[in-house]
């Protein structure tokens, strides 16, 4: 089956400072990918994506790396602010195999202020 | 405002009653999931429906059921042959046709007691 992983379950981080949060993926085939943020008690927010052709993506604050050759993602939060603190998901999904994706255990992260 | 509600927010019910809960979209999305959601696990799929009248089981589809009978909703029903129904429940949508991003509805956390 797929298996989609978070480096650490636990991030803290001050206020104003980055975070990064990783993921690693085990299936080569995977094409696109999503980061979610969910807020305790309330259904995941979509972040970014980025798809299998692209190696970086930059949004609001945020960017995603994607490094094919080891199968790893991370998201990158600039100037971290209190309202970051969650839980982030990375996902990811095989377009050839349907439209099931598979989603990591979650990263919670605690900004300090 | 469009968007995916889940209803209702709380839900209790003894062991051995069936239980179903509400998932509405007006995003005119074709795709709608349902996740189950338990501490330090990722999001499992359980059903997902691509099209009207459609419907595929997931990961864990047993003691689950679902129905599509039209576009805008997706109930899932819990059923007393579920082992272990407790857990925060999560229905998503996607526009579908090759275009994977889904939204999430705020959760329904079930407790079966």
């Amino acid at each position: 089956g797929e298996s989609v992983g978070l480096h650490l379950p636990t991030l803290s981080v001050q206020e104003g400072d980055n975070s990064i949060i990783n993921c690693a993926y085990s299936n080569s085939a995977s094409d696109y990918f999503i980061w979610y943020k969910q807020e305790s008690g309330k259904g995941p927010q979509f972040i970014i994506d980025i798809r299998s052709n692209m190696d970086k993506r930059q949004g609001q604050r945020v960017t995603v790396l994607l490094n094919k050759t080891v199968k790893h993602l991370s998201l990158q939060i600039a100037a971290t602010q209190p309202g970051d603190s969650a839980v982030y998901f990375c996902a990811e999904i095989t377009s050839n195999t349907g439209n099931q994706f598979y989603f990591g255990t979650g990263t919670s992260l605690t900004v300090i202020p | 405002d469009g968007g995916i509600t889940q209803s209702p927010k709380y839900l209790f019910r003894k062991e051995g009653q069936n239980v179903t809960l509400s998932c509405e979209q007006n995003l005119n999305h074709d795709a709608m999931y349902w996740y189950r959601q338990d501490p330090g696990q990722g999001l499992r799929l359980i059903y997902y429906s691509q099209i009207v009248n459609d419907f595929q089981k997931g990961d864990i589809a047993e003691g689950y059921s679902v129905s599509r009978e039209k576009k805008e909703s997706f109930p899932l029903t819990v059923t007393s042959a579920q082992k272990n129904p407790t857990a925060f429940y999560l229905c998503a949508s996607s526009i579908g046709r090759g275009k994977y991003e889904q939204y999430f509805g705020p959760g329904t956390r079930l407790t079966v007691t």
